[in-house]
């Protein structure tokens, strides 16, 4: 079974650029979630999707990004335009249902110059 | 405001040398209590899920216990590929699914 996928898996940008990144959960799975590590802190919630809909979005920092789920499948995050303080390590996790393990993908690491 | 602390931020151990890592949480209410594997330029993978003071789950060299206030993570007689950075994550019961995480012990077992 393959496991949760992200791309791209590194990303170097100027601020002020837009940036779109993707996950791929694993197949069946209807509770998608995006987090965040940025340098020296702690993994940190941004939001939550059950199909397509947004759960809970409390951890999205600013309305500079906007998350999507069409058609309950793959996810897309997009920053725009990107800030010096969004680079970082953004994670994607899914899992079958809610309260299960959540698996992770391997993350897209920002950079923004 | 939940909050897990994760103790020693780094530990250094010899193959063969026993140890434990602690998470100590504050929560609400704590639906689950998870712990990952993180190794560089991955993505955290699942190790365990506990739900109760008292629980306890093994796995190869791992036990991980928990009581109403802290887990520990146990690594019996670690080998050289235990070497990883092992997170916490709490779900509490105000929440939905979201986890919030410790930043994490980073072990490194010497052969």
């Amino acid at each position: 079974e393959a496991g949760v996928t992200q791309f791209p898996s590194h990303s170097v940008i100027e601020k002020g650029q837009t940036v779109t990144l993707r996950c791929d959960p694993i197949s069946g799975h209807d509770n998608l979630y995006w987090y965040r590590r940025v340098m020296g802190k702690e993994i940190k919630f941004l939001l939550h999707f059950v199909k397509e809909s947004k759960q809970d979005e409390s951890g999205m920092p600013n309305n500079r990004f906007l998350a999507e789920r069409t058609g309950g499948t793959y996810s897309t995050l997009k920053v725009q335009p990107a800030e010096l303080e969004d680079s970082g390590v953004y994670f994607c996790a899914s899992s079958q249902a809610e309260g299960y393990e959540q698996y992770f993908g391997p993350g897209t690491r920002l950079t923004v110059t | 405001e939940d909050q897990v602390t994760q103790s020693p931020e780094a530990l250094r151990l010899q193959e063969g040398e026993s140890s434990s890592l602690n998470c100590s949480y504050t929560v609400s209410g704590l639906r689950g209590l998870f712990w990952y594997r993180q190794d560089p330029g991955k993505g955290p993978e699942f190790l365990f899920t506990l739900y109760s003071a008292g629980e306890e789950k093994e796995k190869e060299r791992l036990k991980a216990t928990l009581t109403k206030k802290e887990s520990f993570l146990h690594i019996t007689a670690p080998k050289p590929e235990d070497s990883a950075t092992y997170l916490c994550a709490v779900r509490p019961i105000s929440g939905y699914s979201t986890l919030t995480f410790g930043k994490g012990t980073m072990l490194l077992v010497s052969p």
